[in-house]
């Protein structure tokens, strides 16, 4: 079965940082592009980031770009989100998802599955 | 690229047909992903490329569309599939963008 398990979240003060892990098992994780994707306190969803199989080319949302940093290591079939200068508007659950293909900005991307999501509040 | 749904929400009874559109602001060719989010879960994929059923999905759902207008129906709905649902466009990236969605209540 394909899982991605996640953790990494909690309570944290503006201006803070704050990593999210995610584990994946089931598949072959350095076959497959991988995403974060958060959805803010009764809103919808907003992509975040994005990386290829192999970490060699990544993408971010403006309103994170400089202050988020996705990674990824295969030998542990991990995927991480360093967040950094966290703001207010940046509290969310956050996703952890999985590509249909190895790269990223393909038109025929789609995300399947997602992880169980991880609540990241920042408030002071 | 903007992807807008109609209705934002929307009231029906088991057995009912619904339909939902997503319109995109630009052509995004056939390249439009359907999600079930149930409250508290994850979303989930249902379709992908306008008509394309997720394995293990019930054949009810179904996707048509093309350009920018798409339309995700449920036939016969069933007491589980009343959940948010959302469009999502992979044509033009960076950024996915993801619709609103569409809250389907039980009437």
């Amino acid at each position: 079965e394909v899982q991605l398990v996640q953790s990494g979240g909690g309570l944290v003060q503006p201006g803070r940082s704050l990593r999210l892990a995610c584990v994946a098992s089931g598949f072959r994780f350095d076959d497959f592009a991988m995403h974060w994707i958060r959805q803010g306190p009764g809103n919808g969803l907003e992509w975040v980031s994005s990386i290829t199989w192999n970490g060699g080319s990544t993408g971010y949302a403006d309103s994170v770009k400089g202050r988020f940093t996705i990674s990824r290591d295969n030998a542990k079939n991990s995927l991480y989100l360093q967040m950094d200068s966290l703001r207010t508007e940046d509290s969310a659950f956050y996703f952890c998802v999985k590509d249909r293909t190895h790269l990223i900005e393909v038109a025929s991307s789609y995300f399947d599955p997602w992880g169980q999501g991880t609540l990241v509040t920042v408030s002071s | 690229i903007q992807m807008t749904q109609s209705p934002s929400s929307l009231s029906a009874s088991v057995g009912d047909r619904v339909t939902i559109t997503c319109r995109a602001s630009q052509s995004i060719s056939s390249y439009l992903n359907w999600y079930q989010q149930r409250p508290g879960k994850a979303p989930r994929l249902l379709i992908y490329t306008t008509s394309n059923l997720q394995n293990g999905v019930p054949s009810r759902f179904s996707g048509s569309g093309s350009g920018t207008d798409f339309t995700l129906t449920i036939n016969s709905l069933q007491p589980e599939d009343f959940a948010t649902y959302y469009c999502q466009q992979s044509y033009h990236t960076p950024p996915y963008t993801f619709g609103q969605g569409t809250k389907l209540e039980m009437k």
